[in-house]
Parts: C-alpha cells; structure tokens; sequence
C-alpha cells in the first residue's frame, strides 16, 4: 500500500457522458500526477497538478482537465466520453514534481464507455 | 520522440529459471530509469530505480538491473524466479528538461511463472 486512494474503483459510462475521478494523495506529497492505461499498454501521462496548479501535460485533449485542491487532493476531469476513454486511470503522488523524485502510484479507476 | 520500448511482450517460465527483461529508450540525453511491478489486482509498486553512479543497480525481491548508456537499455534480471514473481512488469523512463518528474512507460510485459 502507498497511502494514495483513487474513488471509484470502477465506474461505467455512456459515450457523450462527463466522469470524475478522485485521488487522494500520499501524505506530504504535493504533486499529483494522473496516467491512462489502456489495456495491454503501458500507461501514458496524461497531467500533473503541483501546488494546485497544472504543472505539465501530455498528449490529451482539452475535455482531459483536473484540479488540485488546498489538501492536494485531485480530480480528473473527462466531457464528451469516447469508447477509446475505456481504461485504468492511475493517480501518482509524489513530494515535489522535480527529476528524480519517486511516484507512488493508487489502485485506479477502472472507466468502461459503453 | 521520447519513447520506451518493451521487446518481450509475454514471457512464461518455469520457477527457478533466469529471468531478463529488455528495455531501450529513445533519447540520448539524461535519464532517470525505473522499473515497476504490477502485481494481479494490485497497484504500481517500485522494483528498483538508477539516477546516477553503479550502473548495476539493485531492487527488491532479489531483481537487478543494469544501465548500458551506450545502448540505451536498462535491462531487469532475476537469477532464479518463483511463482510468486507471477505480475506485468513496466519500465519508465524521467527524460532530461521540463519542469515535471513525469514517466514514459514502456508497454509492459506480462511473466508467468510455473510452479
């Protein structure tokens, strides 16, 4: 166990529909980081939140948005859902977003589009 | 483009057999190496890490990994693996610039021990 929790653990949706997913971070840590893992690839960056506020993105379009919260807890953001948003969305908290600063990863979001 | 490849997609062995996973990442610059473990219906745990210094680094649970800059690789090993070594293994990789500690990962591979 690392101490970051992710709500819900599964949740199903339909195509067109909005989803929020929550993540609690681990203790002291400041900077959340959200990933897409799609089955049978390896996860893919999608944000991250530092000190609430956007702190770098990857390849995702703007219906992808979160938030950070006073706590440093965090919410990903997912409009207009598509079939290929089918996926484990992983949060990773960490003390602060520099290189080499290790990630401790939560249990996921299980997101079926239907 | 930053990438991270995976060659061995699905990899089943008998217990006490060796164990080495490839991995080879795209750029040339600084790296930060790291290699998780996936067990069945558990999160992302960290195997072992390389930032700088001994190239042969060693994790838990017996694995170890070796740091070949001029092949970009950072390949894992395990002398003798155990049933219990059953789980996805991903590698990542902290590309040098920009202002976050993100991770590129490979696509994973899939080991099966068998008793």
């Amino acid at each position: 166990e690392t101490g970051v929790t992710q709500s819900p653990t599964h949740l199903i949706k339909t195509r067109g529909q909005q989803v929020t997913l929550r993540c609690s971070s681990q203790s002291g840590h400041n900077t959340v980081s959200w990933y897409q893992q799609a089955l049978g690839q390896g996860p893919q960056f999608i944000f991250q939140y530092y000190r609430e506020e956007e702190n770098g993105r990857g390849n995702f379009p703007p219906r992808f948005s979160g938030l950070q919260f006073p706590n440093y807890s965090s919410e990903l953001n997912v409009n207009a859902l598509e079939l290929d948003d089918s996926a484990l969305y992983l949060c990773a908290s960490s003390l602060d977003p520099s290189r080499g600063i290790e990630q401790y990863f939560g249990p996921g979001t299980r997101l079926t589009v239907t | 483009a930053q990438s991270v490849s995976q060659h061995n997609h699905h990899v089943i062995l008998s217990e006490a057999a060796s164990l080495e996973l490839g991995c080879n990442y795209s750029y040339g610059g600084t790296v930060n190496l790291f290699w998780y473990v996936q067990y069945p219906g558990q999160h992302l745990q960290l195997l072992l890490k390389y930032f700088s210094g001994d190239p042969l680094v060693k994790g838990i649970k017996g694995f170890e990994a070796e740091f070949i800059k001029s092949k970009f690789s950072f390949n894992l090993r395990k002398p003798s693996v155990q049933w219990s070594d059953t789980a996805e293994y991903f590698c990542a990789v902290q590309f040098g610039g920009g202002a976050t500690n993100k991770l590129i990962f490979g696509t994973g591979t899939l080991l099966a021990v068998q008793p």
